[in-house]
Order: C-alpha cells, then structure tokens, then sequence
C-alpha cells in the first residue's frame, strides 16, 4: 500500500460528461501530480500541485483542470468528455516539490468514455 | 523531440535468463534518472533511481542500472528473472522545462516471465 488513495476505482460515463476525480497523498506528502496511462501514449504527466499551489503543467487539455485544497487533497475535472479520454489516470504524491523525491502512486482510476 | 524511449514494447523470457530493458532519453543538461516497476494490479512504485556518482546503481529485487551519459542511455538489468518479476517497467527522466522540473516516463515495457 502506498498511502495514496484514488477514488473511484472506476467511472464509465458519456460523450460530453463532466467527472471529478479524487486522490487523497500519503500523510505528510506536499505534492500531489496527475498521470494519464493510455495504451498508445504511455504516462503522460499532466500537473503538480506543492502545497496548494499549481508548480507544474504537462500535456494537460484544457477540458481538464486540477486543484489541490487546503486539506491536501487534490481533484481532477475532466470535462466535455470525449472517447480517447478513457484512460488510466494516477495520482501520485511526494515529500518534496522535487521530481527528485520518490512518487508514492495510487491504484488508480479507470474512466472509461461511452 | 524531447523525450524517453523504450524501444522493447513486451519481452518474454524463461525464469533464470538475463533480463536487459533499454531506455533512452534526448535530454540535454543535466537529468536525473528512475525505474518504476507496475506489478499487476498494483501501483506503480520506484525500483531504482540515478541522480549522480557511481553510474551503475542498484535496487531493489536485485535489479540495477548503468547510466552511460556518452549513450543518453540507463539501462535496467537483472542476471537471473523470477515468475515474480512479471510487470510493466517504466523508465522515468526528471528535467528542468520552463523553471519546473517535471518527471518524463517512457511507454513502459511489460516483462512476462514464464517458469
């Protein structure tokens, strides 16, 4: 178990939807970043969050948007849902703001895009 | 382009053959370097990782790596694979972009050992 949690394990939802996901870091962990897993384009980094504070941005769609709250649990919105955004998606938290510091990833959550 | 590259999309091997996964990464300056392993429904999680000194680092299960910066390469070895070894690996390169570091991951390889 790698203290982070995700939840849902698993979403299916419609073409043009709009899904929160949630992951909640290990205790004591500032930062919190957003993967995308798909088949064809691997871990794709999307954002980090430090402490509140956007640090970071990847290949994040503008469809998509992310917050870290004053609690340290973070929310992804994914938006005006599309079918090639069913993917993987992780969360991951570390110590640091530092790619340096080892990432704690969660399970997971599967969106799956009708 | 930027990036990190698995050139082995899926490898099979026999349980006590030698295991080498490639990974290369167009980075220039100076990079710091990670393996992450995904056992089956399980998180990722770090193997092993680079960040300066002795180029051949090693890990956990037995694993290691050589860092050969001539090659843009780090390479991830183990001398003799277990059925227990079966999982995606995923090379990782921290660099610099824009004043932020971020953390590029290659399209992972996914090892199946057979006993």
């Amino acid at each position: 178990d790698s203290g982070v949690t995700q939840t849902p394990k698993h979403l299916i939802t419609a073409t043009g939807q709009r899904v929160t996901l949630r992951c909640s870091p290990r205790s004591g962990d500032l930062s919190v970043y957003w993967y995308q897993q798909s088949l064809d384009q691997g871990l794709q980094f999307l954002i980090q969050y430090y402490n509140g504070e956007e640090r970071a941005k990847g290949n994040i769609l503008e469809r998509f948007s992310a917050q870290q709250f004053p609690d340290l649990h973070s929310e992804l919105n994914l938006s005006s849902l599309e079918l090639g955004d069913s993917a993987l998606y992780f969360c991951a938290s570390s110590t640091r703001d530092s790619f340096n510091s080892p990432l704690h990833f969660g399970n997971g959550t599967r969106l799956t895009v009708t | 382009a930027q990036s990190v590259s698995q050139h082995n999309h899926h490898v099979i091997l026999s349980e006590a053959a030698s295991l080498e996964l490639g990974c290369n990464y167009s980075y220039g300056g100076t990079v710091n370097l990670f393996w992450y392993v995904q056992y089956p429904g399980q998180h990722l999680q770090l193997l092993l990782k680079y960040f300066s000194g002795d180029p051949l680092v090693k890990g956990i299960k037995g694993f290691e790596a050589e860092f050969i910066k001539s090659k843009f390469s780090f390479n991830l070895r183990k001398p003799s694979v277990q059925w227990s070894d079966t999982a995606e690996y995923f090379c990782a390169v921290s660099v610099m972009n824009t004043g932020f570091q971020k953390l590029v991951f290659g399209t992972g390889t996914r090892l199946l050992v057979s006993p």
